[in-house]
Order: structure tokens, then sequence, then C-alpha cells
């Protein structure tokens, strides 16, 4: 069985300050790995991708995440807040072999960027 | 434009009736899924189909219904037998095949049991 676990449900940053929403996750296989971006009533936009390629993973609007599958995790950063950015923002798993089908969710971190 | 449709974006039942959920994509995609959103639990799979007329449940499917007979299109029934339908519902779509490991998601539907 595949778990995603988001340490912090809300998680708040000065505009223009550095931003980390962590993401560990359990696999028994080496698993593909998605941070996705919802905004209030909105459905879910992929923001990167971890496929087994190289590990640092760079998405859209200068967000990347790491791979590191000695701590099991998959942090997302992006150097510097946008008032834009605040959004809750989801950790996903899947296992390779099921052809992505069965996607494993984290419970979400708010994020919150303030002036 | 090429995407996921969902309507409506809000409804309204009063409890103990069925309603259904609606879901197209013009993506040619061949798979479909459906997920329920309640706040603080992240996204739960509640039913999703590989192809046409073919389709398994996910881990919450109890009290839901859907079908799969065109490759567009993938309603979702919530029945009367769901304890606790309010809730935000998410479809999402992925392509088949080696490299084709996004599943895509459609704006949502809020459905409200009064």
């Amino acid at each position: 069985a595949q778990s995603v676990t988001q340490l912090g449900s809300h998680v708040s940053v000065s505009e223009g300050a550095l931003v980390l929403l962590r993401c560990n996750y359990s696999s028994s296989v080496p698993p593909y790995l998605f941070w996705y971006v919802q905004y209030p009533n909105q459905g879910l936009q992929l923001l990167l991708k971890y496929t087994s390629a190289a590990t640092l993973v760079k998405g859209i609007n200068d967000f990347e995440a790491e791979f590191k599958k000695s701590e099991t995790s998959f942090h997302l950063t992006k150097p510097s807040a946008h008032m834009s950015d605040a959004a809750e923002y989801f950790c996903a798993v899947s296992d390779p072999r099921g052809g992505g089908n069965k996607l494993t969710f984290g419970t979400g971190t708010q994020l919150k960027v303030e002036l | 434009d090429g995407g996921i449709t969902q309507s409506p974006k809000y409804l309204f039942r009063k409890e103990g009736q069925n309603v259904t959920l609606s879901c197209e994509q013009n993506l040619n995609h061949d798979a479909m899924y459906w997920y329920r959103q309640d706040p603080g639990q992240g996204l739960r799979l509640i039913y999703y189909s590989q192809i046409v007329n073919d389709f398994q449940k996910g881990d919450i499917a109890e009290g839901y219904s859907v079908s799969r007979e065109k490759k567009e299109s993938f309603p979702l029934t919530v029945t009367s037998a769901q304890k606790n339908p309010t809730a935000f519902y998410l479809c999402a779509s992925k392509d088949r095949g080696p490299g084709t490991d996004t599943q895509y998601f459609g704006p949502g539907t809020r459905l409200t049991v009064l």
C-alpha cells in the first residue's frame, strides 16, 4: 500500500520569502510522485511530477521539488512567494506498475501568502 | 480547446434523492476517474474506468454508481444509499500507454444534500 503525509495543514509565508511544503511518502516500489495545486472551488492543476528521471524536478511558476529516496521525501519549494501562490497544494503518489490509475493523495497544505 | 467539463458546478438535492453528476472530456483519453474531496481529507477515489464499458471500484465506491458507454463521458450517480453525499466531486482523465502517467482534472461539482 502507498501513502502520503503532508506535514503542516496550513503554512504562512511573507511575499518574497521561500516557500517550503513538505511531503513524505511510503511505497514498496519506486514511486511516481506528483504535486498539484488547487484554487478555491476549482479542480487540481499539475505543478510537477517525478517519474524516475532526474531527481530535481522543475515545474510551472518557478516551483521545484527534489526526490530523496533516502528520506522518502518530495518537498515542494519556490524561492520567492507571490500573492497568487495562495492556494491548497496536494502531494500524490502512484505505483508505476498500475499505469497511474491509483493516485493516493495527501491531505493537503493550505498556503497563505502575506504582505 | 481540449479539456474536461463537469456540470453543474453547484448542485443541491434533497435527502433520499439520487443525483447524477456529468463528466465529459475531449482529450481522447481512455481512462477516467471520479474522486470525492472533503475538507482536510484530500481526494479519495470512488470509481475509475480504463476503457469503454468497463469500470472498477475505488476506495469508497459504496453508495455510488457509474457507467462508461462512451469514451468521452463518465457520469457518476450518487444514490440515496450514500450516507454523507455532501462533498466536492472531481473528475479526471488520463491517456493510456507508456509515459502516460498524469491525471488531468475537471473543475469539479459541489454537491449539497439538504
